[in-house]
């Protein structure tokens, strides 16, 4: 089975905090693709990052960075010095690497950044 | 880039009257795209994924004759509410992949659906 657990509903944080968004993944495949994405109130979805499972490496992007560790199926997401324009709803999701591709989505991590 | 439009962006209807929501690819061709649906404060549900040509996949529990799904053509594909009903009120959105499989679904804006 596949399975997405992001166990933060909700975070609030000040403005130049640093904050990590945890998601844990649950499959057997050996090839998979696991993604971030925001929802910010507007409603639309942006795309973050694509890892597939093979890529290990830790990525940093600006003020973003993240840690992918197979050994304990995460795929966590950090934001240092948070701003307010992060606030926003964050989804972490696992793709197979067969069939329809379908992604699979946590529950979404609500985080709020005020000044 | 890969840019995901939709249309109409909020829509308020009647109770028995069907609403057709766009989704356009418009800088890439999509063989694949997907239909969601998001109620408040909750996750993405897949409803649907669409092959241009081919028939929609529902996924278990959607209706299809409910929810009708068109991929007409690689940057185009179309969601329509039949006899739509205030149950069916929802945030509905579209995402689209560019070609093989494993690449990235980029999404569209959403389409806020009120039925009277």
């Amino acid at each position: 089975a596949q399975k997405v657990t992001q166990a933060q509903t909700e975070i609030s944080v000040v403005e130049k905090e640093d904050v990590t968004l945890d998601c844990v993944y649950e499959t057997r495949d050996t090839t998979y693709y696991l993604f971030w994405y925001k929802q910010p109130p507007s409603g639309e979805l942006v795309f973050l990052i694509r890892r597939n499972s093979f890529d290990e490496q830790n990525e940093i992007s600006g003020r973003y960075s993240w840690n992918f560790q197979k050994s304990t199926s995460s795929f966590n997401f950090t934001i240092t010095a948070s701003q307010v324009v992060d606030s926003a709803v964050y989804f972490c999701a696992l793709m197979r690497s067969g069939g329809y591709n379908k992604l699979i989505f946590g529950a979404g991590t609500r985080l709020a950044v005020h000044p | 880039g890969a840019v995901v439009s939709q249309h109409p962006s909020r829509v308020i209807c009647k109770s028995g009257t069907s609403v057709k929501i766009e989704c356009r690819s418009l800088d890439f061709q999509a063989t694949t795209m997907f239909w969601y649906r998001q109620f408040p404060k909750q996750s993405l549900m897949l409803m649907a994924t669409s092959n241009e040509g081919s028939k929609a996949t529902y996924e278990q529990g959607v209706e299809k004759d409910k929810f009708l799904i068109n991929h007409a053509s690689l940057t185009l594909s179309t969601l329509t509410v039949t006899s739509a009903h205030p149950e069916d009120s929802s945030f509905y959105i579209c995402s689209a992949r560019k070609g093989n499989l494993g690449e990235t679904q980029y999404f569209g804006p959403g389409t806020r659906l009120l039925v009277l």
